[in-house]
């Protein structure tokens, strides 16, 4: 069956510091790949999605960058964090059929900057 | 893009209550998603029903497409039942769209 990891679970920084998140994808190839943020307040914002190696699409303009270097793999960065970029990022992969398909979320890492 | 509203945003049950959660679409959707967000923030895949009724265990589901709506019936609730219910509509690309959630709390 299909796993999909996120690390760290929390991660509290300091304004200004660079961040790494990661999310790994197990038991399935050429996974459709998603970040997702959820603020306070509940809704659930599209980051970057990812239909294969090296190809990432921006949903919306921000501090944050993604990359995915291996197929079952994708990581959000930043090179300097921002007090806004704090949340709650959700992992999430779907079938080669996209959106169309269910997405699967993993655990999330609940961020914090200082 | 396509407006996803969902209603209550609050709900407080008590154990053993039956509830109705609704979802409404401003366009006509092919891909309809409900999602139980637990208090840890999992995420957890409840129905895929873009039309018609699905039902898994004290959980149902249905959407009337030419309606534009969603329903989702939770029956005999439990106090693990409480957590955010969200839609979330997939025909706006590759992003599932999110209504804000409805929260519920169900209390012993």
């Amino acid at each position: 069956s299909q796993t999909i990891h996120q690390w760290p679970a929390t991660l509290v920084q300091p304004v200004g510091s660079p961040l790494s998140l990661e999310c790994t994808v197990e038991g399935t190839s050429n996974p459709n790949l998603y970040w997702y943020r959820q603020a306070a307040g509940r809704g659930l914002q599209l980051l970057f999605y990812s239909v294969g190696i090296g190809q990432i699409s921006s949903e919306v303009p921000q501090n944050l960058s993604a990359s995915r270097p291996q197929d079952r793999q994708f990581i959000l960065s930043s090179k300097k964090l921002l007090l806004s970029d704090s949340g709650f990022y959700l992992c999430a992969w779907s079938g080669r059929a996209g959106a169309v398909e269910t997405q699967y979320f993993g655990p999330g890492t609940r961020l914090l900057v200082l | 893009g396509i407006q996803v509203e969902q209603s209550p945003p609050d709900l407080i049950l008590q154990e053993g209550a039956n509830s109705t959660l609704r979802c409404n679409f401003s366009d006509s959707v092919n891909n309809l998603q409900w999602f139980h967000q637990n208090p840890w923030g999992q995420l957890i895949n409840l129905f895929y029903i873009p039309s018609g009724t699905k039902q898994n265990g004290r959980l149902s589901a249905t959407t009337v497409a030419t309606e534009r709506y969603s329903l989702l019936y939770i029956s005999s609730s439990q106090t693990t039942d409480s957590g955010v219910y969200f839609c979330a509509e997939g025909d706006s690309g590759y992003a599932l769209n999110f209504g804000k959630g409805t929260s519920l709390l169900v209390t012993p």
